[in-house]
């Protein structure tokens, strides 16, 4: 069985701040992890997967997240924020290989400051 | 380009009504899979298919139905929609390459059941 956990609904930061946005998983199986994001009136869009090589993904948008086997975490960050990154953000696990499908967590929306 | 449509993208519709949510996708993919998203909430599995003249139930048990009788058209319909069913609905493909088995998502059709 699969599960993922996002900690908190909400997540507010000023414009230049760190981004951080957490998801702890559960996992039978060695997981593949994903995050995605959704902008309004949008569908939801890849930013960066771990397919089980580097433990640290780079995405687009300037986003990474390191995955961490001990801890059962794959959080997200970003250096410095930008109000374009305003947007609900999903972590999602899966089996490894095509044939297995997505969990995905709750959400956690990102909301920047001026 | 490659991509993948949902057509409505809003519908607001009475109770009773016989509805049906278009997705297509231009990619060849052969699996397709519709996610039903309520807001704060993980999106729910609700149908997949793996090819042509393939379906399943996902995770969330759902009134609706599918069908799959080309690869790039995987309708979802509500032969009488209710209040309940007000949500917005995500479909979504993938293909079975080598790898993580990576969505690629409409933008969503919001069904509102008054």
């Amino acid at each position: 069985a699969q599960s993922v956990t996002q900690l908190g609904s909400h997540v507010s930061v000023s414009e230049g701040a760190l981004v951080l946005l957490r998801c702890n998983y559960s996992s039978s199986v060695p997981p593949y992890l994903f995050w995605y994001v959704q902008y309004p009136n949008q569908g939801l869009q890849l930013l960066l997967k771990y397919t089980s090589a580097a433990t640290l993904v780079k995405g687009i948008n300037g986003f990474e997240a390191e995955f961490k086997k001990s801890e059962t975490s794959f959080h997200l960050t970003k250096p410095s924020a930008h109000m374009s990154d305003a947007a609900e953000y999903f972590c999602a696990v899966s089996g490894p290989g095509p044939s297995h499908k997505l969990i995905f967590g709750s959400g956690t929306r990102l909301l920047v400051r001026p | 380009e490659a991509d993948i449509y949902q057509t409505p993208r809003y519908l607001v519709i009475g109770t009773g009504k016989k509805i049906t949510l278009e997705c297509s996708q231009t990619m060849g993919h052969d699996k397709m899979y519709w996610y039903q998203q309520d807001p704060g909430m993980e999106l729910h599995l609700i149908h997949y298919s793996y090819g042509v003249n393939s379906t399943e139930k996902g995770d969330l048990s759902s009134e609706s139905t599918v069908s799959r009788i080309r690869t790039e058209h995987f309708p979802l319909t509500l032969e009488s929609a209710r209040p309940s069913h007000t949500s917005q609905y995500l479909c979504a493909s993938s293909d079975s390459g080598a790898g993580a088995n990576v969505l690629t998502f409409g933008a969503g059709s919001r069904l509102t059941v008054l």
